[in-house]
């Protein structure tokens, strides 16, 4: 089936660095998003995204974070400057609408992110 | 706005035994739901979607009813197995064009 890919799977990094988490989603697909999960605990929304823009982000979305999609090319999030609680798992998924069936979203991987 | 709320876990069963993970919604509108599984070491992935009221979907062994009545989706299984464990995620795509709504996971393990 369709495949969601993210680069690279584990990054560490020192406290305070920027960070990139790269997603190639699905060819066709309309709808990006990012999630967090810290260890142990369950996956949670980031933010979604749409057209070149962010549409709806949740309170873990701090304003270090921001997420670009420049040309059609990989679908990043950012984080400048990091800090120790960024330490987690980033899920990138994709879906080819956002309502009714179409919704599905596809996940990648992830990618483990450790800040020092 | 649109809302999930599932069973809380840990859910902890003995193989053999059967399993129903409460899934609620509220939405206006009229959702498709969805039921996700993650495994350990891997992201979400799809284990059914039913679109239409008083349905059912079902996939390995797992089943759910799309109760608009009810505006419930409980996950079922008769017979689980250790390969069961996982956390699974309900889920609600309307179509007014917000995001899909996920549950906060219900992380099931399943002893031998």
């Amino acid at each position: 089936g369709p495949k969601v890919l993210q680069i690279p799977s584990h990054q560490i990094i020192d406290m305070g660095q920027m960070v990139t988490l790269n997603c190639d989603p699905v060819s066709n697909h309309l709808y990006f998003y990012w999630y967090k999960q810290i260890l142990g605990q369950q996956m949670e929304f980031l933010v979604n995204f749409y057209n070149g823009k962010v549409m709806e982000k949740s309170k873990l979305f701090k304003d270090q974070f921001s997420v670009e999609r420049p040309d059609g090319s990989y679908f990043t999030l950012k984080i400048q400057p990091t800090a120790l609680e960024d330490s987690a798992v980033y899920f990138c998924a994709s879906s080819l609408g956002l309502g009714g069936r179409d919704a599905e979203q596809f996940f990648g991987p992830g990618t483990r992110l450790t800040v020092l | 706005g649109d809302s999930v709320t599932q069973t809380e876990g840990p859910v902890t069963l003995s193989e053999g035994t059967s399993l129903t993970v409460n899934c609620s919604y509220e939405t206006k509108q009229y959702p498709t739901l969805f039921w996700y599984v993650q495994y350990p070491g891997e992201g979400p992935q799809l284990l059914f979607k039913v679109p239409k009221a008083n349905e059912k979907g079902s996939n390995r062994g797992f089943e759910a009813t799309y109760n608009k009545e009810a505006t419930s989706f409980h996950l079922q299984k008769a017979s689980v197995q250790e390969s069961d464990s996982a956390v699974y995620y309900c889920a609600l795509g309307d179509n007014s064009g917000t995001y899909q709504r996920f549950g906060t996971g219900t992380k099931l393990q399943v002893v031998p």
